[in-house]
């Protein structure tokens, strides 16, 4: 097992654009989880999945971010119409479906709006 | 809500010495868990260590383990014989067993000294 993956590693993109970035988790982890990192700040959380139930979406920072999960594997975050503020690092972290269990981390997605 | 207090920015400790990070939550919970993830630079967020609220116990993991004080709401991290490869930001995070999201603090830097 390779772990948690994400790509792109870096995206850079200019102010209006749409952007999505992919996960893919530990292969038999059912939970995952999308949090959201700005510089000199712990994470921040953004949605999770148990399979493809999105079960948590509230936390999404606007209408213009949304999640999806489509068979339960990998999942996709698209930002629509990007602002200077998105800017930030995207994590991704899977976990099995358990009380307490540990969330694996991928290396993140950096994304620069200019 | 609960929330997640790391009261030091920054530390920093000369290589083979002990060091001690700080954490301090707020919750009306009596069963949670709690974590202390470490975040190199530029590389992905690693699992340090654990602690079950309904656990006695203090967590150890090698060179690493915790102070759980419950009722004083507290949760230290104790690095002991440090080593150049400890150098990385350090997020304390608390997580509610029926939601499985993680609250995290701000982090502290902790620089090794050769």
């Amino acid at each position: 097992d390779t772990g948690v993956s994400q790509d792109p590693r870096h995206k850079i993109t200019k102010r209006g654009q749409n952007v999505t970035f992919r996960c893919d988790p530990i292969s038999e982890h059912n939970r995952l989880y999308w949090y959201r990192q700005t510089l000199g700040q712990g994470p921040e959380f953004l949605t999770y999945f148990q399979n493809e139930a999105q079960l948590e979406k509230s936390r999404l920072l606007s209408d213009r971010f949304s999640a999806e999960r489509p068979k339960g594997s990998f999942s996709t975050l698209e930002i629509q119409r990007t602002e200077q503020g998105d800017s930030a690092m995207y994590l991704c972290a899977s976990s099995l479906a358990v009380q307490g269990a540990n969330a694996f981390f991928g290396q993140g997605t950096r994304l620069t709006v200019v | 809500a609960q929330t997640v207090t790391q009261s030091q920015p920054e530390m920093s400790v000369q290589e083979a010495e002990t060091v001690t990070l700080s954490c301090t939550y707020d919750t009306s919970e009596s069963n949670y868990y709690l974590f202390w993830y470490k975040q190199p630079p530029s590389r992905q967020m690693i699992l340090v260590i654990r602690q079950e609220a309904y656990k006695q116990q203090n967590a150890t993991e090698n060179r690493f383990s915790v102070n759980f004080q419950k009722a004083a709401k507290s949760f230290s991290l104790k690095i002991s014989d440090s080593q150049l490869g400890d150098t990385a930001m350090y997020f304390c995070a608390f997580m509610k067993p029926s939601n499985y999201q993680l609250i995290w603090g701000a982090g502290t830097k902790l620089i090794i000294k050769p």
